[in-house]
């Protein structure tokens, strides 16, 4: 089936440090999500992008839909603890019974 | 404000056993998802059901099967454990399924298969 590649699978970086995850697809996407997941908790929606180009951000997290509608990539900036999570990426084709195709996540870890 | 709720929130099974999970929505959302996640895999469909009384397959249905007889309910069955089922399973919902309408997850059922 199709997929999203997320790399590498796991990020290792310093509190305060910025962070960039990329999610690539051979395929178009309308719809691209960023989800985080806690430990022990179900994903979380950090940012959706509906548009190509589009570059959205939501307090220290910024996320952009790739002019080529084939990726997406999210930015941390000012990493603080609570960061650490596994960041998935989504996507989302035209068509109204379209299912999200997942990434297969990036587990980050922030050293105080 | 509940959203999506998963029940049991961890099981341990023999090999052969049947059991049920359930999931619960209070957002009057149209869509409900199934899901396992396992270690590299990412998030996988199971099946999905896009209204009260529909159902259908996603991606991994083998050995599965689901219910939606009220809107905000929607159950995963497992007629007979494998280990193969070993996961953490994760319910969603959506207004509808399509751009702009993101879905919400509960907190994941864990289940292991002895």
């Amino acid at each position: 089936g199709q997929q999203l590649n997320q790399s590498p699978q796991s990020m290792f970086i310093q509190e305060g440090e910025d962070v960039s995850m990329n999610c690539t697809s051979s395929s178009i996407f309308n719809t691209w999500l960023w989800y985080k997941q806690d430990p022990g908790e179900g994903p979380v929606l950090l940012i959706a992008l509906y548009k190509a180009g589009e570059l959205t951000s939501n307090g220290r997290l910024t996320a952009q839909f790739g002019i080529t509608r084939k990726d997406s990539f999210l930015n941390i900036s000012a990493s603080i603890p609570s960061d650490v999570g596994i960041y998935f990426c989504a996507g989302q084709k035209a068509g109204a019974n379209s299912k999200l195709t997942f990434g297969k996540g990036i587990t980050l870890s922030v050293r105080p | 404000n509940a959203g999506v709720t998963q029940t049991p929130k961890f099981r341990v099974l023999k090999t052969g056993q049947s059991m049920t999970l359930l999931c619960a929505q209070d957002m009057n959302h149209e869509y409900m998802y199934w899901y396992r996640q396992d270690p590299g895999m990412g998030l996988r469909l199971i099946h999905y059901s896009v209204g009260e009384g529909t159902t259908a397959k996603g991606e991994v249905p083998d050995g599965y099967n689901v219910s939606r007889l009220k809107k905000q309910n929607f159950l995963l069955g497992l007629e007979s454990a494998a280990p193969s089922q070993t996961s953490v399973y994760f319910c969603a919902s959506s207004y509808i399924d399509g751009s702009n309408q993101p879905q919400h997850f509960g907190d994941g059922t864990r289940l292991s298969i002895l």
